[in-house]
């Protein structure tokens, strides 16, 4: 079946660190994988996707390679920012559905 | 970029009782419209998919009598929890899409459901 795996936060980091959000996942065939984002009160947005394997995924300084080998679409980003802090969400696509990852919560501090 | 409301954002209501959950496309007509449901700690979990002007098509496992999806307009999908018990109680999250393709979904901010 399809399923996502992420790592559970939350995450706290100081401004300027370096970000890595891991994500695994399985699936039957070849799916196309997502990263989406919450800001508070806010719904879920599209972060950045990759549809095939080897392919990089990027938006705003965030990115994610899809890598069949491994099963794993881990988010990183060099130097995270305050207004970075929110959920983000691992998902991938499956009989023409979205199957999410339980989102780890992500603040950084001044 | 597109944007979807729900209403109310939070509810909090007495066992027995129904519950409506309105989401609206603010900017786009959705052809589809999707429902979520959320536990903590837990990942979204589709719920049902809503074409306009059909009726929606459940996952296997959610009360289709439990759980009504009505799907008027181009513009409106509403959910209703009927005779809500405190099982319910959940965090319900809607998505909209106007095209194709599964990441072409645009979500709404979620209703918080408390059932007492």
């Amino acid at each position: 079946g399809n399923s996502v795996t992420q790592m559970e936060g939350p995450v706290t980091l100081s401004e300027e660190a370096f970000l890595t959000i891991n994500c695994t996942y399985t699936a039957t065939g070849y799916p196309s994988l997502f990263w989406y984002v919450q800001y508070p009160g806010e719904g879920l947005q599209l972060l950045l996707k990759a549809t095939k394997a080897d392919d990089k995924g990027s938006n705003k300084g965030f990115e994610a390679t899809y890598r069949k080998e491994t099963t794993s679409f881990h988010l990183e980003k060099g130097s995270v920012q305050v207004s970075d802090s929110a959920v983000y969400f691992c998902a991938l696509n499956g009989a023409n559905n979205l199957f999410f990852g339980t989102g780890t919560r992500l603040t950084v501090i001044p | 970029g597109a944007v979807v409301s729900q209403h109310p954002s939070w509810v909090i209501c007495k066992s027995g009782t129904s519950v409506k959950i309105e989401c609206r496309s603010l900017d786009f007509q959705a052809t589809t419209m999707f429902w979520y449901r959320q536990f903590p700690k837990q990942s979204l979990m589709l719920m049902a998919t809503s074409n306009e002007g059909s009726k929606a098509t459940y996952e296997q496992g959610v009360e289709k009598d439990k759980f009504l999806i009505n799907h008027a307009s181009l513009t409106l999908s509403t959910l209703t929890v009927t005779s809500a018990h405190p099982e319910d109680s959940s965090f319900y999250i809607c998505s909209a899409s106007g095209g194709t393709g599964v990441d072409e979904q645009f979500f709404g901010p979620g209703t918080r459901l408390t059932v007492l």
